[in-house]
């Protein structure tokens, strides 16, 4: 079975912290990505990654940075949090960008920044 | 303009019944997957059914069926008897393209589903 760890589940940060959130993967896929999650929007990808050191930016990448020094490890990075940052965050990962592969997920993380 | 629309924000079911949760889509592009992900109250993200642009029948996972109907643009996933467990948020999906780096997934807004007794 594939295996989508998240660092946290819940974690509450002060305004200006720098945040790192990491997501490792088990099953040697080649992409990973990370979503947030709000109520009534879906999910939005802010980065994915498609190889080692390799990263694109999402559809709202303002406000994060992205790292992935290793295959199984992608980490994303706030780096000054900001109120409107609380969210859930998902990390997925998929063997290829293959039209029929999925994407397998983690738990999520519940970030809420005071 | 919006890729996957989602227009049931709530939906409520008997259980044993059957229920269809309503997704729409919008691409120019020829080459498309799109998919249904069940996200229980715990957080996780389900993979639930796939149905390709090219297949020429309807995607069925065991009691999920997609109602494909390429023409209309609809993706709708019927669940046949209701389970308790069912009760959770519903996602679709689109893929555009292939294969290559730039096949993202887009996601609806979701529909939540409630079964009840």
């Amino acid at each position: 079975d594939v295996k989508v760890t998240q660092s946290s589940r819940y974690l509450v940060k002060r305004t200006g912290e720098k945040v790192f959130l990491e997501c490792v993967q088990d099953m040697d896929h080649e992409n990973m990505f990370w979503y947030r999650q709000d109520p009534g929007l879906g999910l939005r990808l802010i980065y994915f990654s498609y190889d080692v050191k390799m990263k694109e930016k999402g559809d709202i990448p303002e406000g994060y940075s992205v790292s992935r020094e290793k295959k199984e490890r992608f980490s994303l990075i706030l780096e000054s949090a900001s109120t409107n940052q609380t969210s859930m965050y998902l990390c997925a990962s998929s063997l290829l960008m293959l039209s029929k592969e999925t994407q397998y997920f983690g738990p999520g993380t519940r970030l809420l920044v005071l | 303009a919006q890729k996957i629309t989602q227009t049931q924000p709530g939906m409520f079911v008997q259980e044993k019944e059957a229920v269809t949760l309503d997704c729409t889509y919008d691409t120019s592009d020829p080459s498309y997957g799109l998919f249904w992900y069940k996200q229980p109250s715990s957080g996780e993200m389900i993979f639930l059914i796939y149905q390709g642009s090219y297949d020429q029948q309807n995607a069925t996972e065991g009691r999920y069926s997609l109602n494909f109907q390429k023409a209309r643009k609809s993706a709708n996933l019927v669940i046949s008897a209701s389970q308790l467990g069912d009760s959770a948020m519903y996602f679709c999906a689109m893929r555009e393209g292939l294969t290559g780096t730039a096949s993202k997934l887009t996601f609806g807004t979701g529909t939540r589903l409630q079964v009840t007794l």
